[in-house]
């Protein structure tokens, strides 16, 4: 398994600010996903994180409101810009092993207000 | 793509009753992977089970149990003598290349 860490753990924002959300693995990993769950909903992927190239984004996400950066195989980041209400959710990152088994992080818990 | 259905929203139970969770899938692939998710009400996704498309044998872990039925592209999640604990959200999640997330099912166990 792999254990995952992010920070903060949940925020409280004013709109039109930006929020950078960390996400740490305990191992060196290839594959690594940032998602998000608004509130009541089950989880959209955003995008795939990609070390050492730009991320891969999902239909409906796009690099201006999401940015992404993933410096090595055990760390990404994923900012959500010039916030507003409709941000609020769940983000969560995700890392997937060589057996394809996918484990999540704790989330961080964002409203906008 | 695949497309997954949790027609299941809510259910409620006493506890030590069994309750089955329903999972549909379409998928046109042919190599993919099922996996279940439970939500506690903290919010984090803990990992419960992942099976491969080609793996149809039931599988049982403690008080859980998982009935993997290709022909009819179910995958249904079976919890044996339900505790309070269990009260989370199940997420049924295909995956190929991507998870494709279901709806969910919220289950309520009652002391």
């Amino acid at each position: 398994s792999a254990v995952i860490s992010q920070k903060p753990s949940r925020d409280i924002c004013q709109r039109g600010t930006s929020l950078t959300i960390q996400c740490q693995v305990d191992s060196q990993v290839t594959m690594m996903f940032w998602y998000r769950q608004q509130p009541g909903q089950s989880l959209t992927l955003i995008a795939t994180a990609n070390q050492g190239s730009e991320a891969t984004y999902e239909s409906g996400f796009v690099i201006d409101k999401f940015p992404i950066s993933r410096p090595n195989l055990t760390f990404s980041t994923l900012t959500v810009s010039n916030m507003s209400p409709e941000d609020s959710s769940i983000y969560l990152c995700s890392v997937e092993l060589a057996n394809y088994e996918q484990y999540f992080g704790p989330g961080t818990r964002l409203t906008v207000t | 793509a695949q497309k997954v259905t949790q027609a299941q929203t809510e259910i409620s139970v006493v506890e030590k009753e069994d309750v089955t969770l329903d999972c549909v899938y379409e998928t046109r692939d042919t190599t993919y992977y099922l996996f279940w998710y439970k939500q506690p009400p903290s919010g984090e996704l803990v990992f419960l089970i992942r099976r491969n498309s080609f793996d149809e044998q039931n599988e049982i872990s403690g008080r859980y149990s998982w009935n993997f039925q290709k022909s009819t592209s179910s995958f249904n999640f079976t919890i044996t003598a339900s505790q309070v604990v269990d009260s989370a959200v199940y997420f049924c999640a295909p995956f190929r290349r991507k998870f494709y997330f279901g709806s969910g099912t919220k289950l309520n166990v009652k002391p």
